[in-house]
């Protein structure tokens, strides 16, 4: 079955670029969605499409998707980014999703 | 602006069914442009596992390793889609969402992403 891999944690600094992975053989043949998950909370979608931004996501979250990896970027990190991301995709008729990465906000 | 609800109980016992309702407002569940609904679940401390999609339709598309315990459907006089898992385990303890899709097309496949989320209904297997 298809799989998607994840970074379990990243770490980064108020004001920095964060970079979250998600890598698949031959990604940039599928689309891939990004969710935010605050604690406690219910995910929001942050990107479909590999890049599409749904109304209401910050400019500051930017996504792409090439080779075997797609990448979801937050520039200016704020401290209320701090969340479970998760990428997610689709393959033989179902939906695959990443393990999760854990941002922290430091 | 569309919204979902869970509802269901909170306890099962093991080996017997789990069954799950979510409502559906702020729309129909007929909506040409968002008729595609669905379950995924998260354990505690633990990541998102994909459930399954229905269409209001009936059409369903299930996880191959839940595919023989579950079955989706959809009461469209009552705005509401369902979702039953037979046989629970502890394993099947969960944080269950609703969700309503949409999707995109690429080459020859259909992309399916959630653009609303439920709340989320905690069910608890144990006897």
């Amino acid at each position: 079955s298809y799989q998607l891999t994840q970074p379990p944690s990243v770490s980064v600094s108020p004001g920095q670029i964060a970079a979250i992975t998600c890598s698949g053989d031959q990604l940039r043949n599928k689309y891939v969605c990004w969710y935010q998950q605050r604690a406690g909370q219910s995910p929001v979608l942050l990107f479909y499409q590999d890049s599409e931004r749904p109304s209401g996501i910050p400019e500051r979250f930017s996504a792409s998707n090439s080779g075997d990896t797609a990448t979801l970027t937050i520039r200016g990190t704020q401290p209320m980014d701090e969340a479970d991301y998760y990428c997610q995709t689709w393959d033989d008729s179902t939906a695959v999703f990443g393990g999760g990465t854990k941002l922290t906000v430091l | 602006q569309l919204q979902l609800q869970e509802s269901g109980p909170g306890l099962v016992k093991p080996s017997e069914t789990l069954s799950l309702t979510c409502t559906v407002s702020g729309g129909s569940i007929t909506s040409s442009t968002s008729p595609y609904w669905g379950w995924i679940r998260q354990p505690p401390g633990k990541g998102l596992e994909w459930i399954g999609n229905i269409h209001y339709s009936g059409n369903t598309y299930y996880n191959p390793s839940l595919e023989s315990r579950v079955t989706m459907s959809v009461d469209t006089s009552k705005n509401q889609f369902s979702l039953s898992l037979s046989s629970v385990t502890a394993a099947d303890t969960a944080l269950y969402y609703c969700a309503s899709l949409s999707r995109t097309f690429l080459v020859t496949t259909y992309y399916y992403y959630i653009d609303v989320w439920g709340n989320g209904s905690t069910v608890t297997v144990s006897s």
